[in-house]
């Protein structure tokens, strides 16, 4: 049971580069999310779902885009990176509370984005 | 969603205990208050929830007044490696998927 497992755990890009991060759970967790930490700041919701085929947008959604094909993974898309988003992305996820009582969210550990 | 405030900074001697306030006046009856942490450069981590009775577990106690306007998390012992970012989260449980959204939490150093 490896939990949420997050690749690649640093990159660097130049501005205009496409890149995707990729996020996998084991868990059999219906909802999944994806969240953003500038340094020395809160986390911030880019974008969630509630299962497969099923995604919303969080408080920062834009210049992201994300699909969720699978139960087991939803990877996190940079269309054109911009400076702007060097951050630390964290992967979530999370059973529903309907099945689990309780919103108990299992992070990553991370993936380290550098955008020059 | 509640909002909560919390100090944005706090310190502990290790092994004394560390007593976390949050502020969550505006909390409506549906919202449990919710603790989690984040070590470093790491993923945050659950600790514990509640309504408002208290609770414990093998990681903290989660003290909620009476009223519910306030909470308190309780570290009975705490060790260097309680030396994080610790977040109050007011959330419902209203089924179907609650958005988590973070503050800025409150810095514990715990020292020697």
């Amino acid at each position: 049971n490896a939990g949420v497992t997050q690749t690649p755990k640093f990159q660097v890009l130049k501005t205009g580069q496409s890149m995707t991060l990729q996020c996998a759970q084991d868990m059999n967790h219906e909802y999944m999310s994806w969240y953003r930490q500038d340094p020395g700041m809160g986390l911030r919701l880019i974008h969630y779902s509630v299962g497969a085929g099923i995604t919303d947008q969080g408080e920062v959604p834009n210049g992201y885009n994300v699909s969720r094909s699978t139960t087991e993974d939803f990877p996190l898309r940079l269309l054109s990176a911009a400076p702007s988003q060097t951050s630390v992305y964290f992967c979530a996820s999370s059973y529903d509370t309907r099945q689990s009582g309780a919103n108990v969210l299992t992070f990553g550990a991370g993936s380290r984005l550098t955008v020059l | 969603d509640a909002k909560t405030t919390q100090p944005p900074s706090m310190d502990c001697a290790e092994g004394r205990a560390a007593n976390l306030p949050c502020n969550h006046s505006t909390i409506s009856g549906n919202e449990y208050v919710y603790w989690y942490r984040q070590i470093h450069s790491q993923g945050p981590q659950y600790i514990i929830h509640g309504l408002k009775n208290n609770e414990t577990n093998e990681m903290a106690s989660l003290i909620i007044t009476e009223d519910r306007k306030s909470s308190t998390l309780i570290l009975p012992h705490a060790t260097l490696r309680d030396t994080a970012v610790y977040y109050c989260i007011a959330l419902p449980h209203s089924g179907g998927y609650n958005k988590l959204i973070f503050g800025a939490g409150t810095r514990l150093a715990v020292h020697p």
